[in-house]
């Protein structure tokens, strides 16, 4: 079975800071995808990893994928308010594309 | 239009309820899904429909039944349900394959008295 892991769970950054979101998936993938979701509202797609090595970055957010270490990470730099969300990442259940299962999510908070 | 449609946005029903929920995509993509988001799990897959083909089933009860007429229509029927299926439910599409991300609708708050 397939398992997706976020840590941490909830993050509270200061403005200006910067953190990292891990996600750990337990069988091999060469593909990940993140996630944001604002409150009340659905998810947005954010970065879509293909392969090894993968690096892609937006604005203050970048994202690895590193699938022999079977890790992605997701870099916030310079925190500002507008990033306040929660952020999913997802892996492919069996390498075809079928479905996504996601992470529980990591829900940030940017405080100033 | 946005590119994937979800009506209601916020259904409150008994247990006794039959209720449906529709999801409208409106991107052409292929492949159609349900997701079900509690307050205290991940997002939990339901339901995948390929050309609509229903291509995985998730172990999900039977009181929850999905309809694909058309590549572009989603429907999941609820009968009976039960208090903890209160959540909100996700219909997303993709092209299929892996290359792309999902599009999703903005949910259905679902809420069972």
């Amino acid at each position: 079975e397939l398992k997706v892991e976020q840590n941490p769970l909830f993050l509270s950054m200061q403005e200006g800071k910067n953190y990292t979101i891990y996600c750990n998936y337990s069988t091999t993938s060469d593909r990940l995808y993140w996630y944001r979701q604002d409150p009340g509202k659905s998810l947005e797609s954010l970065f879509v990893l293909l392969s090894n090595g993968a690096v892609k970055q937006e604005g203050r957010l970048m994202a690895s994928l590193d699938t022999k270490a079977r890790l992605s990470t997701l870099h916030i730099t310079a925190a500002v308010h507008d990033l306040s969300a929660t952020y999913f990442c997802a892996v492919d259940m069996d390498q075809a594309g079928t479905a996504l299962i996601f992470g529980k999510g990591t829900t940030l908070s940017v405080s100033s | 239009e946005t590119g994937v449609t979800q009506t209601p946005r916020h259904l409150v029903m008994g247990m006794t309820n039959k209720k449906s929920l529709k999801c409208e995509q409106h991107l052409g993509h292929n492949a159609m899904y349900w997701y079900k988001q509690s307050a205290k799990k991940p997002l939990e897959l339901m339901f995948v429909y390929n050309f609509k083909e229903q291509t995985e089933n998730n172990s999900v009860p039977s009181r929850f039944s999905p309809e694909c007429p058309n590549s572009s229509h989603l429907f999941l029927h609820l009968h009976t349900l039960q208090p903890e299926d209160s959540a909100l439910y996700l219909c997303a599409a993709s092209p299929g394959g892996y290359d792309y991300g999902y599009t999703f609708g903005s949910g259905t708050r679902l809420t069972v008295v």
